[in-house]
């Protein structure tokens, strides 16, 4: 069946340094999407990419969408403490297929 | 704006209980509804999907059940559950047409 693979698992970094996680899909996707989960909460829906290629930013934030539509990336600029949780992403095929991916837990130690 | 509602929030429930999880989402119309699984520490299975009232789509066979009697409201049921049923379960929705979806306060269910 389709997979949606994360890396890393886990990521401890010092506050100001980068993190980045990875997402690769055993099939072609519509679109991928991302979350945020803080410890105890729910997911909140971070970002949404459609186009192959798309790049997009939101503040430190910044998305990939690859050529190929089957992978994706998060790349967090100089890490604040409230970066902390875990980031999915979800990706999407056919009509209302999600298939989430295993997520990285991301620990900021100030 | 919009608000998403489930109860309870925490469950204790023994082994072959019946359950029954309600999740309600105001301020918008004709919503899709998602039910969600997430075990500890792990990523989040989709359960159902309804993209209307009465129109249910099942993504993993299991012992649950959903049901939408209402436009805004979603329910998973349970006849008996197992003790792989606990775990973290989360309603979301999304807007006709659209794939953002957002996620309720989510309910945890322990079985013993």
């Amino acid at each position: 069946g389709q997979q949606v693979m994360q890396i890393p698992q886990y990521q401890h970094v010092q506050e100001g340094e980068d993190f980045t996680t990875y997402c690769n899909s055993s099939t072609t996707l519509s679109n991928i999407q991302w979350y945020k989960q803080r410890p105890g909460g729910h997911p909140v829906f971070l970002i949404q990419l459609v186009k192959s290629g798309e790049v997009k930013k939101q503040k430190r934030l910044t998305f990939q969408f690859g050529e190929a539509k089957k992978n994706s990336s998060l790349h967090i600029t100089a890490t604040q403490t409230t970066d902390v949780g875990t980031y999915f992403c979800a990706g999407v095929w056919g009509t209302y297929k999600y298939i989430f991916g295993t997520g990285t837990r991301l620990k900021v130690l100030a | 704006s919009q608000t998403i509602h489930q109860w309870p929030a925490t469950l204790v429930q023994p082994v072959g209980s019946p359950l029954s999880l309600e999740c309600t989402v105001e301020g918008t119309s004709n919503p899709n509804l998602y039910w969600y699984r997430q075990a500890a520490g792990r990523g989040l299975q989709l359960l159902f999907y309804s993209v209307g009232i009465g129109q249910i789509s099942s993504e993993v066979p299991q012992n649950l059940s959903a049901s939408r009697p209402q436009d805004r409201q979603f329910i998973l049921s349970s006849k008996k559950l197992l003790l792989s049923d606990s775990g973290f379960y989360l309603c979301a929705w999304s807007l006709r047409g659209t794939y953002e979806q957002y996620f309720g306060p989510g309910t945890r269910l322990t079985v013993t």
